[in-house]
């Protein structure tokens, strides 16, 4: 069973650069077929997808954060990361890491993907 | 982007009841669509793939249909478990967006 889980400080102060990073257990972060994704839930907003990185490092933002986003993968550590940086307010949220399953196949042979296993969330509060 | 309207945004149901939830696209996404539900502190879990297609280990009791604009999610003979929160998601261009969300409360 694979698992991921969310890591890094609760509160971060306005102006300067969120780090989160997402530990999996239970499976190789260097399997094929998969992306590794970064997706947030605010009370305004509600679910916001971040974007995404491959195990060798392959990345796609979303246009709206891409000037402050960078994700990195380190498969020694079987982790991945996030950093959003000049954080505001706006930024608080709840953050979720989750793996992108791109090997869903329909009877026509149609590929389709899914974020088919999440972490639990964490909560990254923006205040000074 | 693509905008996903997800409706009703909450919905009161009893055990045994049948409930549907409906999400719409701002433009044609063939069954590019996923939908998810939500228990507070635990994790999302994948429920259906490309429109209507159950994940593995997933109850039949849900099922998905749809395709282009609209899609819907509906949950046959609704058990104590399932109230939770339920979310669609559009894979079909990027930036992958979600429906707003539905709150499935007990009556």
């Amino acid at each position: 069973q694979v698992l991921l889980q969310e890591s890094g400080p609760g509160l971060v102060k306005p102006s300067q650069t969120l780090s989160l990073t997402c530990t999996v257990s239970g499976g190789s972060i260097s399997s094929g077929n998969y992306y590794w994704i970064w997706i947030r839930q605010n009370q305004g907003k509600g679910l916001e997808w971040i974007g995404y990185i491959s195990y060798s490092g392959n990345t796609y933002y979303n246009p709206s954060l891409k000037s402050r986003v960078t994700m990195s993968v380190d498969t020694s550590k079987n982790h991945f990361s996030l950093k959003l940086s000049s954080v505001t307010a706006a930024d608080t949220a709840v953050y979720f890491c989750a793996r992108e399953n791109l090997n869903y196949q329909d009877s026509g042979g149609y590929y389709y993907r899914a974020f088919d296993m999440w972490g639990q969330g964490t909560v990254v509060t923006v205040s000074s | 982007d693509i905008q996903m309207t997800q409706s009703p945004s909450s919905l009161s149901a009893s055990v045994g009841d049948r409930v549907t939830i409906t999400c719409r696209a701002s433009q044609t996404i063939s069954s590019y669509l996923n939908w998810y539900q939500h228990k507070p502190g635990k994790a999302p879990k994948l429920l259906i793939y490309a429109a209507s297609s159950l994940q593995s280990g997933v109850p039949s009791r849900f099922s998905g249909s749809g395709s282009g604009t609209d899609f819907s999610l509906t949950i046959n003979n609704l058990q104590p478990e399932d109230f939770a929160a339920y979310f669609c998601q559009q894979n079909y261009s990027p930036p992958y967006t979600f429906g707003q969300g539905t709150k499935l409360e007990i009556k």
